[in-house]
């Protein structure tokens, strides 16, 4: 069976750090482009970060850059995400996401791991 | 405030047609494929169409997209009480090399 499973989310206080692990199975993860994407409360699907199969191409949207740092062990078949100075914008259901080919769709997700930023 | 522009909003009734649009630009549509995902509260977002006009299998074919321009478009034909749901379109975003959605449409079947 095709799945990704997160974990690692919880409550934590604004400016310290969460890691977020996502591992795979039944899926070629060695080859295959990775993506973050969070859903804040009750707004809508916001893209996080990407890497590529190799581990040495990363993206990261505006809103994480300098504080997310996303990585890879093709080894464990794992995505991680690296979240520090986090505030209290960044509380969100983060979904770990694998992609079909290097820039296309989002074609298996995990049910995701909530993060909830709050003092 | 997303990059893409969908309607929040939309109904319909059974046996009825809708088509939710998705307005961007240059940088993301005008250049980039859309994808389409479904979004069923409590669940894991669903890949609907690719490509623009591409269906994964297993989508049923009620279920159609189109591209003009900047601009997209997801037909739902023959709308079931089951494709009650909320609805997302995105595409790449060249200037931010990541990915954008738009805000995403919510779909009534009434």
């Amino acid at each position: 069976e095709v799945q990704l499973v997160e974990s690692g989310g919880g409550l934590v206080q604004p400016g310290k750090s969460l890691r977020l692990s996502c591992v795979a199975s039944g899926l070629a993860f060695d080859v295959s482009a990775m993506h973050w994407v969070r859903q804040a409360p009750g707004k809508g699907l916001e893209w996080v970060s990407g890497i590529n199969w190799t581990g040495d191409k990363k993206h990261y949207a505006d809103s994480v850059r300098g504080r997310f740092t996303i990585s890879r062990d093709n080894r464990k078949n794992s995505l991680y995400l690296q979240m520090n100075s986090l505030r209290a914008e960044d509380t969100a259901l983060y979904y770990c996401v694998k992609l079909a080919e290097p820039l296309g769709p989002m074609d298996v997700w995990g049910k995701g791991t909530t993060v909830t930023v709050s003092s | 405030q997303s990059v893409l522009t969908q309607p929040p909003s939309m109904s319909g009734t059974p046996g009825q047609k809708v088509t939710i649009s998705c307005s961007g630009s240059d940088s993301n549509i005008g250049t980039n494929t859309v994808n389409w995902y479904l979004h069923l509260p409590g669940a894991a977002p669903k890949l609907l169409i690719y490509a623009d006009d591409q269906r994964p299998s297993g989508v049923p074919d009620r279920f159609s997209g189109s591209k003009s321009g900047t601009s997209a478009s997801l037909a739902i034909s023959g709308l079931q009480s089951e494709d009650e749901s909320l609805y997302y379109c995105a595409s790449w975003e060249d200037s931010l090399s990541g990915w954008v959605f738009g805000g995403g449409t919510k779909l009534t079947v009434l």
